[in-house]
């Protein structure tokens, strides 16, 4: 079955860390450029930032320099790395296939 | 940054209606644009890409038109599945953005 299952999110602290994970399943995610996209509760849709198939990045200006994009292509996963979190950041975090494919999301929670 | 104006943010639809929801771009995105459908706790699914072409699977109730910065999703004939929450998407320049979103609710 051709799916993404993320994982990873959880409640942080203010300046705080955590690594978020999507699996791919059914295709190979190197072939794809893949997006992180993210809904605080009761909002609309928010890009987060991209990897693409050459392995370059994109960020949304609100997450550059504390947000960072990796691959594993031995595990078809990818990864989303956020440091010096804040309450703004609280969301249930996407990981998207070429804007068609989306996995169920993980709940980060920025809280003291 | 393109911003991307969806219109209505919110509308009161009987079953059989005719729905239509615009987004407009700051600036012109040929046909750059997507339409998802999202209903409540689930992930997003794409109904339009490129602005015109239907997403495999979907219901050919759902259209899609516009180019440049004029964009339309129409739904001819509103099914009690179909009430939910609909967001356009422009991927022509970075960083890519959605619209705000318009919830279709019953009357």
């Amino acid at each position: 079955e051709v799916q993404l299952v993320e994982s990873g999110g959880g409640l942080v602290q203010p300046g705080g860390s955590l690594r978020l994970s999507c699996a791919a399943s059914g295709f190979t995610l190197s072939d794809q450029y893949m997006d992180w996209v993210r809904q605080a509760p009761g909002k609309g849709l928010e890009w987060v930032g991209r990897t693409s198939n050459s392995y370059t990045t994109e960020y949304a200006a609100s997450v550059i320099g504390r947000f960072t994009i990796s691959r594993d292509d031995a595990k078809n996963s990818l990864y989303l790395q956020m440091n010096s979190l804040k309450t703004e950041d609280t969301a249930v975090y996407h990981c998207v296939r070429q804007y068609e494919l989306w996995g169920q999301g993980t709940l980060v929670t920025v809280s003291s | 940054d393109i911003q991307m104006t969806q219109s209505p943010s919110s509308l009161s639809a009987s079953v059989g209606d005719r729905v239509t929801i615009t987004c407009r771009a700051s600036q012109g995105i040929r046909n750059d644009l997507s339409w998802y459908q999202q209903k409540a706790g689930k992930a997003p699914e794409r109904l339009i890409y490129a602005a015109s072409s239907l997403q495999s699977g979907v219901p050919s109730r759902f259209s899609g038109s516009g180019s440049g910065t004029e964009f339309t999703l129409t739904i001819s004939s509103l099914q009690p599945e179909d009430f939910a929450t609909y967001y356009c998407l422009q991927h022509n320049l970075y960083p890519l953005t959605f619209g705000g979103g318009t919830k279709v609710e019953i009357k």
